[in-house]
């Protein structure tokens, strides 16, 4: 099992453009997650799935959004990106709850100057 | 607003002396996990807590919660060179999930 991918590992944006970060897992698990992680503020929620085609919000949703198609694959889109966004971010799945014992991937570092 | 804090924020200790970090939170929980990352990696789950538990071991690592002064602590016991890294408290409050900022736990050989 390759467990939680992400893709890319970094990127450089311009302010103003958009993307796609790519997160999959091949564990069959039902819950997926997004984080950022900014410097000296841990990790906080943007989106999460419960399921394929059901996703709801987080503590820090805005400029972000997600979709569920299938349940290995949950992509997070940056429509316009600001330098704001400029962070670690993490994916995460889990099969008995929404957050209970989450396997993370390796990061997507952004840079949006 | 963040839910969870922790301390200290870094702590430096020799290998095998024991390692304590203190989380405390804001709102009422269902669970609460710990959780380790090594520089520049992804978190990895050390272990949880459910809200009616008071204590939990496993190997080298103990959790404590007091659900009545919203707080826990992890003890690592023996401590190695490899368990340096940054530890993380999260809390499961049902609808929404939140880490804390983190202890930076460094061993030194």
């Amino acid at each position: 099992n390759a467990g939680v991918t992400q893709t890319p590992k970094f990127q450089v944006l311009k302010t103003g453009q958009s993307m796609t970060l790519q997160c999959a897992q091949d564990m069959n698990h039902e819950y997926m997650s997004w984080y950022r992680q900014d410097p000296g503020m841990g990790l906080r929620l943007i989106h999460y799935s419960v399921g394929a085609g059901i996703t709801d919000q987080g503590e820090v949703p805005n400029g972000y959004n997600v979709s569920r198609s299938t349940t290995e694959d949950f992509p997070l889109r940056l429509l316009s990106a600001a330098p704001s966004q400029t962070s670690v971010y993490f994916c995460a799945s889990s099969s008995d709850s929404p957050w209970e014992t989450q396997y993370f991937g390796p990061g997507t570092r952004l840079l949006v100057l | 607003s963040q839910q969870g804090e922790e301390d200290p924020q870094a702590l430096s200790i020799q290998e095998g002396e024991n390692a304590t970090m203190n989380c405390s939170y804001k709102t009422s929980i269902n669970n609460l996990q710990w959780y380790r990352q090594n520089s520049g990696r992804g978190l990895v789950h050390l272990i949880l807590i459910r809200s009616n538990e008071r204590e939990k071991h496993s190997g080298r690592l103990r959790v404590t919660l007091d659900t009545s002064k919203k707080s826990s602590s992890l003890l690592i016991t023996a401590s190695r060179a490899a368990d340096t890294a940054s530890y993380f408290c999260a809390t499961d409050a049902g609808n929404q999930f939140y880490f804390g900022t983190g202890t930076s736990l460094t061993v030194i050989p």
